[in-house]
């Protein structure tokens, strides 16, 4: 089983300001990794595919990246409806998901 | 409009089974993967398990924790999923999503995730 980490837990950011979210999956994933982004009372939403591609109708402002064990999500400039927690998903065999990672307004 | 609505959550004692299910709309159920997430309230998403489509002899697979009490199955006719749970534990108290599982095709790399989500149903597991 792989299993999946992500860090921070919580983000305290700015709105306007870059945020970056980390994940890790516990071996290699090539680039099977979505990131899913879930608000409060809502369900998840899914941002990014393949490790880099975003899905339909997702801002330019998000951005992902990494390959194998390690990846990141990038938005470059928070906006107020982006506050959220972001958790990420392998699919390399059988799907998995991070712990996600809380993005609050600082 | 692409959906998928769960419905038959509800109260369940400890020990109990409960199904489930998932109806789906605006696409075609037939070609699609299904999946079941589930979330505590508070907690982060967790995979239960897939079911697919008539090209993969309908074959199944469950996360190795729900193996044994999950059981996941479809009526094409219906348009619909089930996810039956039984021996149901306070553990099992959550939100149950089911998803479509898409795949892209990129050169030699087939890439998966979860696309369409339902808003859920909630299963609560108390005496």
């Amino acid at each position: 089983e792989i299993v999946m980490t992500q860090s921070p837990a919580t983000l305290s950011v700015s709105p306007g300001e870059r945020a970056t979210l980390s994940c890790r999956a516990s071996q290699s994933v090539v680039n099977n990794l979505a990131w899913y982004q879930q608000k409060p009372g809502q369900t998840p939403r899914l941002l990014i595919y393949g490790a880099s591609t975003r899905a339909t109708g997702i801002p330019a402002r998000f951005s992902g990246s990494g390959s194998g064990t390690e990846f990141t999500l990038t938005i470059s400039s928070l906006q107020s409806e982006d506050f959220a927690v972001y958790y990420c998903q392998q699919y390399n065999n059988w799907p998995s998901f991070g712990p996600g990672t809380k993005v609050d307004i600082k | 409009e692409v959906q998928l609505v769960e419905s038959g959550g509800g109260l369940v004692q400890p020990g109990g089974s409960l199904k489930l299910s998932c109806a789906a709309s605006g696409f075609i159920f037939s070609a699609s993967d299904i999946h079941w997430v589930r979330q505590a309230s508070g907690k982060g998403l967790e995979w239960v398990g897939r079911i697919g489509s008539k090209v993969d002899n309908y074959a199944t697979a469950y996360a190795a924790s729900m193996k044994g009490r999950f059981t996941i199955s479809r009526d094409e006719s219906r348009n619909t999923a089930y996810l039956e749970v039984s021996s149901l534990t306070i553990e099992d108290t959550a939100l149950y999503y089911c998803t479509r599982h898409e795949t892209y095709t990129a050169g030699y790399y087939f890439y998966y995730y979860m696309d369409v989500w339902g808003k859920g149903t909630t299963v609560t597991v108390s005496s």
